[in-house]
């Protein structure tokens, strides 16, 4: 089974700066992607960053980044030049391929508010 | 736009009632999945079909279940209500199945109100 842990339930940043969520999980597989999901106040589940757990290399997606330590089984986000429209709440989640399905786990979520 | 339908966007009932929600996939995507997201459990996976198949079950209860039609929409029919069972329910569909690359693209719930 696999665990997902956020442990800061609230972050907060100001505008135009850098802010780092992090989390990290744990899962027996090692073949794995791990992605990061923001929920806006509208209450919608949307796609931030994806990263392949065979890559070395940590996935960027504009303004988003990751730091991934596989090692450490923890995978960060990094939000730079943060924007008020990034607040939400941020879920990690690991999807684990076992041939037959690929469900995601959730962590419990970071809720991030960007002061203006 | 996620491309994922879900309807109805809110539903209010009363306990001990059966409802049934409905989620039309992206085109193209063979899987489905339902989670519940509520305060107290967070977001939880409920159960994924692939192709009309069940592939996986999590954290279902016995009174809820759900189907893939041959059209690839899928039902999630909950009885018996609780007070419990308020929550928001998401569906989400990816292209393949067991290839956890794919990421799900999430509809925009149900938000279910048991009175």
């Amino acid at each position: 089974a696999q665990t997902v842990t956020q442990s800061q339930p609230e972050m907060s940043v100001q505008e135009a700066e850098t802010v780092t969520l992090s989390c990290t999980y744990d899962t027996s597989e090692n073949n794995y992607y791990l992605f990061w999901y923001k929920q806006p106040p509208s209450r919608q589940m949307i796609l931030v960053i994806r990263q392949e757990a065979y890559k070395q290399q940590n996935a960027t997606e504009n303004r988003f980044s990751v730091n991934f330590q596989k090692a450490a089984k923890s995978f960060s986000l990094k939000i730079s030049d943060s924007q008020l429209g990034d607040t939400a709440m941020y879920f990690c989640a690991p999807s684990v391929n076992t041939g037959a399905n690929s469900k995601l786990t959730f962590g419990k979520g970071i809720t991030l508010s960007v002061r203006p | 736009d996620s491309g994922v339908t879900q309807t109805p966007k809110h539903l209010i009932t009363a306990t001990g009632q059966r409802v049934t929600l409905r989620c039309s996939p992206r085109s193209g995507d063979l899987s489905v999945y339902w989670y519940q997201q509520s305060l107290d459990q967070g977001l939880q996976f409920l159960i994924q079909y692939y192709n009309g198949e069940e592939r996986a079950k999590g954290n279902i209860l016995e009174r809820f279940s759900a189907q893939q039609f041959p059209d690839l929409h899928s039902e999630l029919n909950l009885s018996s209500l609780e007070l419990g069972d308020s929550a928001l329910y998401f569906c989400a569909s990816s292209a393949d199945v067991g290839v956890s690359n794919q990421p799900q693209h999430f509809g925009d719930g149900t938000r279910l109100s048991i009175l």
